[in-house]
């Protein structure tokens, strides 16, 4: 099993311009998550999805938006990149809640710098 | 709302050293308690965790924790780090009340153990 894989690894944007970020699970988890890692701030909940075809708003929702099209991708959008979106992002997925204490499972990051 | 501190933001130690690492967290109700690490350039992953019975959790590479409820702690100790501990700790709490809770983490302890 591949675990949860991320597309890009690394990109460039410049302010105003648009991207989508994948994310994949092969571990038929219900739930997904789009965190942002910035420095002295630890990880903050972005958006997250507790099934396919449903979406939420986590922490720092604003400027991003979220698909769960396929039970086992889930993409986060910037409509348009700011310099302040700059950061690290994660996505996890987690078998479902109902069981209690479902350990999350980490992608390995997208770096991306918006100019 | 649920919130963590970790008051440690970046521990030094050398090899062999004990090492305890704080984490509290506010929240009234039953609590589902993790510890992730991240190695130098890897993504996170689960320590240890804490969901129900024995409050003193083993995780892998010699890690434990300590839930304290009445002090709304749950510590992460080592007694004799090495070289290849060196890595970020995020401590992450989650309230188990029924539904979907969100995890929140704590903003993370660099930990640099000196050869």
């Amino acid at each position: 099993n591949a675990g949860v894989t991320q597309t890009p690894k690394f990109r460039v944007l410049k302010t105003g311009q648009s991207m989508t970020l994948l994310c994949a699970q092969d571990m038929n988890h219900e739930y997904m998550y789009w965190y942002r890692q910035d420095p002295g701030m630890g990880l903050r909940l972005i958006h997250y999805s507790v099934g396919e075809g449903t979406t939420a708003k986590g922490e720092v929702p604003d400027g991003y938006n979220v698909s769960r099209l396929k039970k086992q991708n889930f993409l986060l959008g910037l409509e348009s990149a700011a310099p302040s979106q700059t950061s690290v992002y994660f996505c996890a997925s987690s078998s479902n809640r109902l069981a209690g204490g479902e350990t999350q499972y980490f992608g390995p990051g997208t770096r991306l710098l918006v100019l | 709302a649920q919130s963590v501190s970790q008051h440690n933001h970046h521990v030094i130690l050398s090899e062999a050293a004990s090492l305890e690492l704080g984490c509290n967290y506010s929240y009234g109700g039953t609590v589902n308690l993790f510890w992730y690490v991240q190695y130098p350039g890897q993504h996170l992953q689960l320590l240890l965790k804490y969901f129900s019975g024995d409050p003193l959790v083993k995780g892998i590479k010699g890690f434990e924790a300590e839930f304290i409820k009445s002090k709304f702690s749950f510590n992460l100790r080592k007694p004799s780090v090495q070289w290849s501990d060196t890595a970020e700790y995020f401590c992450a709490v989650n309230p188990y009340s029924g539904g979907y809770q969100k995890v929140t983490f704590g903003t993370g302890t660099k930990l640099q153990v000196i050869p």
